[in-house]
């Protein structure tokens, strides 16, 4: 099994302002996933990790407004950038283990005034 | 261009019935399927993975099955408890891919 830890768990940011969400696992993996979570709605991959690598963005989101960081085999960040008020989900991270059950961090809930 | 569906959106059940939840994807060829449960603004919790090979899978008092050709999954909650009251989401893998679609869920309540 993993373990993932998500920083912050919450935060509430002003409109035009950027978010950094930091990921921790507690065993290395090659690929780790952003989703963004919509007030009631299903989860949507935003973009996959790999390390030593550019990300892979889903249709709809760019580099520019999700940048994210890939440092190591462990760890993982997603900045959201000029914030606005859409932005407002839950963001969370996941890995693939071997087996390929897929494991979530707890999420970071985001909220833009 | 593969899509997950959940049916009902919600659910509420007094406790100790045994209940069916229900998830349907349009393409067939799938890597494997996974049942996840999701309480109130928290991460996901895998319950169950189900590779295409495989018709079900248990884990205590769940049981999920999958007909690949129907294009279907079943999630089954024996004597349900209000401990189970959360969201459950399927998602598939497609063949081919790494990545998970989700389905739109199911919100659970079951009620004392």
């Amino acid at each position: 099994s993993a373990v993932i830890s998500q920083k912050p768990s919450r935060d509430i940011c002003q409109r035009g302002t950027s978010l950094t969400i930091q990921c921790q696992v507690d065993s290395q993996v090659t690929m780790m996933f952003w989703y963004r979570q919509q007030p009631g709605q299903s989860l949507t991959l935003i973009a996959t990790a790999n390390q030593g690598s550019e990300a892979t963005y889903e249709s709809g989101f760019v580099i520019d407004k999700f940048p994210i960081s890939r440092p190591n085999l462990t760890f993982s960040t997603l900045t959201v950038s000029n914030m606005s008020p859409e932005d407002s989900s839950i963001y969370l991270c996941s890995v693939d283990l071997a087996g390929d059950t897929q494991y979530f961090g707890p999420g970071t809930r985001l909220t833009v005034l | 261009k593969q899509e997950v569906t959940q049916i009902p959106a919600a659910l509420s059940v007094p406790e100790g019935e045994n209940l069916v939840l229900n998830c349907s994807f349009t393409d067939s060829a799938i890597y494997n399927l996974q049942w996840f449960r999701q309480d109130p603004g928290k991460g996901l919790t895998s319950l169950l993975l189900i590779q295409s090979s495989q018709r079900e899978q248990t884990s205590g008092r769940l049981n999920a099955s999958l007909d690949k050709s129907s294009g279907r999954s079943t999630l089954y909650i024996a004597a349900s408890q209000p401990g189970d009251s959360a969201t459950y989401l399927c998602a598939v893998k497609p063949s081919g891919t790494y990545k998970y679609i989700f389905g739109t869920g199911t919100r659970l309540k079951v009620l004392a």
